[in-house]
């Protein structure tokens, strides 16, 4: 994932609608990436992950999608809930350098509207 | 199957002082990493541990080292602490290396506060 600066995006949705949130990554040799979610005073709590030989995967009300073309991921909740509220990250597997292989980008703040 | 614990929950302590972290992972996994989260950086990377070897390392001072014993528990030590550590400390185990395909299960982590 990539450095989204110090303030994190916020996405604010209405309950029972869908939500998306985006991920850029920067090297185009990454083949693997995860999406978590963090919610206040927990750690991060793997949602799902794709592989770079796919472009969808779904899971249990969420679905991610790769576009390796423009380097862009990205996670759609559908019929969003409160208990969705948290932040959201995404991670790309990127060989070298000294991030342990796992490249975190900073997050985006899903709130959910009752 | 209980997931990543991480003992304490919260720590404070003053500047020079030096802190220990303590990581169970999930049962069966023997890869343990550790991440510092700020509100500034985000997730960085410290070190990971495979059946007790340190297999790579982020760009932290020496200062910060870790060691995992042969029950795949690990352990993280800060000596001389300074305010700039003040984070949220994060333990992640796997089943595999970070290099392959598995995803990382983290704990609740440590708040660690230096005053």
């Amino acid at each position: 994932g990539e450095s989204v600066g110090l303030h994190l995006p916020t996405l604010s949705v209405q309950e029972g609608d869908n939500s998306i949130i985006n991920c850029a990554y920067s090297n185009s040799a990454s083949d693997y990436f995860i999406w978590y979610k963090q919610e206040s005073g927990k750690g991060p709590q793997f949602i799902i992950d794709i592989r770079s030989n796919m472009d969808k995967r779904q899971g249990q009300r969420v679905t991610v999608l790769l576009n390796k073309t423009v380097k862009h991921l990205s996670l759609q909740i559908a019929a969003t809930q409160p208990g969705d509220s948290a932040v959201y990250f995404c991670a790309d597997r990127n060989y070298g350098g000294s991030q342990g292989n796992l490249i975190f980008g900073k997050g985006t703040k899903l709130s959910v509207k009752p | 199957k209980a997931g990543v614990t991480q003992t304490p929950r919260y720590l404070i302590k003053t500047r020079g002082q030096q802190v220990t972290l303590s990581c169970s992972p999930i049962s069966g996994h023997r890869s343990v990493s550790w991440y510092q989260q700020t509100p500034g950086q985000g997730l960085q990377f410290l070190f990971e541990y495979f059946s007790e070897t340190q297999r790579n390392k982020g760009n932290f001072p020496g200062r910060f080292s870790g060691r995992q014993f042969s029950n795949s528990r690990s352990e993280m030590n800060v000596s001389t602490l300074e305010l700039g550590d003040s984070a949220l400390y994060l333990c992640a185990s796997s089943s595999t290396p970070i290099t392959y395909n598995s995803p990382l299960h983290f704990g609740n982590g440590t708040r660690l506060t230096v005053t």
